[in-house]
């Protein structure tokens, strides 16, 4: 079945620890994305690529990096950077100006 | 910058009543508008995408409509049902500067159904 695949599920991150997220796709489609949801807040976006080697930053980059080597790869980490990294994880992707279709999401947690 | 807002954020209804979840955006440029569905601890679900020429979509009991010029979305449940119960988000798509399409979304509203 075509989708996007989340791993892990939940994440839990040490200080001073780099993490990366996973996301991967068959849905054969150019854009994907990276958000983050905290309670009450909705969904921000982080980062954004709309092809292949190629991403920009979204609205709270900072303390995030990406990838994008492959089609159907976007991986997200977080690095030591981000002072308060516990949140919701969604990855999504589109077709040009299309729906997204997101993943299950990654839950991360600071131990 | 385009801010997205829904009311109410919470609402609660008994089983078989008709609803009406509200979105409004500040900047009618927009190039479609997205509702979703997001059940507790899980991702979103695409319910239904209005492109910017349209003024409605319907799936089975759901219609969702638009209304640019006023920067307004609604979205109708017919006969709601215990099932329905999750949150709601609307989601604005549009095009920045850079010629890149991005979505912005609103806090969403959480519907429950009470059998």
């Amino acid at each position: 079945d075509g989708g996007i695949t989340q791993s892990p599920k939940y994440l839990f991150r040490k200080e001073g620890q780099n993490v990366t997220l996973s996301c991967e796709q068959n849905l054969n489609h150019d854009a994907m994305y990276w958000y983050r949801q905290d309670p009450g807040q909705g969904l921000r976006l982080i980062y954004y690529s709309q092809i292949v080697n190629d991403f920009q930053k979204g609205d709270i980059a900072e303390g995030y990096s990406v990838s994008r080597e492959k089609k159907e790869s976007f991986p997200l980490t977080v690095t030591s950077a981000q002072k308060n990294p516990t949140a919701f994880y969604l990855c999504a992707s589109s077709s040009p100006g299309g729906s997204q279709h997101f993943g299950d999401g990654t839950r991360l947690s600071i131990l | 910058k385009q801010e997205v807002t829904q009311i109410p954020a919470a609402l609660s209804v008994p089983e078989g009543e008709n609803l009406v979840l509200n979105c409004s955006f500040t900047d009618s440029a927009i190039y479609n508008l997205q509702w979703f569905r997001q059940d507790p601890g899980k991702g979103l679900t695409s319910l239904l995408l209005i492109q910017s020429s349209q003024r409605e979509q319907t799936s089975g009991r759901l219609n969702a409509s638009l209304d640019k010029s006023s920067g307004r979305s609604t979205l109708y449940i017919a006969a709601s049902q215990p099932g329905d119960s999750a949150t709601y988000l609307c989601a604005v798509g549009g095009y920045s500067g850079a010629g890149s399409y991005q979505l912005t979304f609103g806090k969403g509203t959480k519907l429950s159904v009470i059998p």
